[in-house]
């Protein structure tokens, strides 16, 4: 069974704030994938970025960055000076080998106040 | 279109109606996927297509839920008899989705908004 684990439900901040969410996951797969998406009011889910089990590298673009750390199997999504075009609601999902659906996370909302 | 599409964006429906919810995936895809999400949650999957074929239909929550793809493209996920429990946004996603390959980014439509009172 796959499971995906965003504690914080609600998070405000004030505009130019850094702001963090936790995502741990569970899998007893060796061969896994993992992604973050952002769901805006208009409610689509765009994609962020996917991360290969294999694959601990840290990763940046533009004012997102991501933390992959398979000791603690979390996979933690920071925003850097935050805007209000960042207000959203943040998943974590994870899909496992042998099976392409994803399993997501509750979500974070997102608040940035201006 | 450059993206998935779903149609329609918002469906009121009358307890016991059927609905026929409409999902155009990106051109050239040829895995499929439908979920549903209640409100303050995550997606849930339900089920999964890849060209024509329905590989997994492990999530539909009874079988009220019925879904299909005939010829590999546009896929329409049918609900019978809808109760007030299947409210819900239903999303569509497509990937390039070749067998095997669970890792493959999975792009999502606007959803459907299901209201049945």
């Amino acid at each position: 069974a796959q499971k995906v684990t965003q504690a914080q439900t609600e998070i405000s901040v004030v505009e130019k704030e850094d702001v963090t969410l936790d995502c741990v996951y569970e899998t007893r797969d060796t061969t896994y994938y993992l992604f973050w998406y952002k769901q805006p009011p208009s409610g689509e889910l765009v994609f962020l970025i996917r991360r290969n089990f294999f694959d601990e590298q840290n990763e940046i673009s533009g004012r997102y960055s991501w933390n992959f750390q398979k000791s603690t199997s979390s996979f933690n999504f920071t925003i850097t000076a935050s805007q209000v075009v960042d207000s959203a609601v943040y998943f974590c999902a994870l899909s496992e080998d042998g099976n392409n659906r994803l399993a997501f996370g509750k979500g974070n909302q997102v608040v940035v106040i201006p | 279109g450059a993206g998935v599409s779903q149609s329609p964006r918002y469906k009121v429906a009358k307890r016991g109606q059927d609905v026929a919810l409409r999902c155009d995936p990106i051109s050239g895809h040829v895995s499929l996927f439908w979920y549903q999400q209640a409100l303050g949650q995550g997606p849930e999957f339900l089920t999964y297509f890849q060209n024509e074929a329905q590989l997994d239909k492990s999530g539909l929550p009874s079988d009220r839920f019925f879904a299909e793809r005939p010829e590999g493209s546009v896929s329409t996920l049918k609900i019978q008899r809808t109760q007030q429990e299947d409210s819900a946004v239903y999303l569509c996603a497509s990937s390039t989705g070749l067998a095997g390959d669970p890792g493959e980014t999975q792009y999502f439509g606007p959803g459907t908004r299901l209201l049945v009172l």
